[in-house]
């Protein structure tokens, strides 16, 4: 495989679920985002982690709690979510700092969330 | 704070026609500026981006931009669009600091008319 992978691409969940989104970058990339996709409004930078450390927390609501366990693969855990939180969920990777000039995100298809 | 607008939320044009889509930015130093496209059900690509030097940027698909730091404007342009370029573009400023922080703008999607 190649570029960046996600999955689940769709998820239905209550809001009393526990569900994770789960990111994975075959391109040995350093840093590793997420990205909350809504209607209307423009991408809002939720999480990011460089070397496995995260160096970016945007005001995220607990329930939504991020997981880096190596460069590869990233996580994103969802419990007790509210349905204004339904959206594409993007996960994205950058071999340096995406607003360094050398900078470039590589974006994955997304995992579209739905919230009953 | 450093924002990024695109005016124009859709735009039609024929096959074949000419395209510019608006990006304005608000950044008190020399920014780093992209172009990015999303394709229906698809993540987003990188079209172009401008770091420095020549203000007039060319990139992946045809399509060029053109940095105006009078304007505040980074404008993306195509001669003949394709119905294939039917998508979302969104423009994005990025800072020059330690932030890993690109701010996008909201989008503009644009239809293609056969």
């Amino acid at each position: 495989e190649t570029g960046v992978t996600q999955t689940p691409r769709h998820l239905v969940m209550g809001m009393t679920n526990k569900k994770s989104l789960k990111c994975e970058q075959h391109l040995g990339h350093n840093a590793m985002y997420w990205y909350k996709q809504s209607a209307k409004k423009p991408l809002e930078l939720m999480f990011v982690y460089s070397l496995e450390e995260r160096v970016e927390n945007n005001s995220v609501p607990s329930r939504f709690s991020p997981e880096c366990p190596n460069s590869s693969h990233l996580f994103l855990h969802l419990h007790t979510l509210q349905p204004e939180d339904s959206a594409l969920y993007l996960c994205a990777s950058s071999q340096e700092k995406a607003g360094a000039n050398t900078g470039e995100l590589f974006f994955g298809e997304g995992s579209r969330l739905t919230v009953l | 704070a450093q924002s990024v607008t695109q005016p124009d939320i859709h735009i039609t044009v024929s096959e074949g026609a000419s395209l510019e889509l608006r990006c304005n930015y608000s950044y008190g130093a020399t920014p780093y500026l992209f172009w990015y496209v999303q394709s229906p059900g698809q993540g987003l690509q990188l079209l172009l981006k401008y770091f420095s030097g020549d203000t007039l940027v060319q990139g992946i698909k045809g399509f060029e931009a053109e940095f105006k730091r009078s304007q505040s404007s980074f404008n993306l342009r195509k001669p003949s669009v394709h119905w294939s370029d039917a998508a979302e573009y969104f423009c994005a400023v990025g800072v020059e600091d330690s932030s890993y922080k690109l701010i996008f703008g909201s989008g503009t999607r644009l239809l293609v008319r056969p």
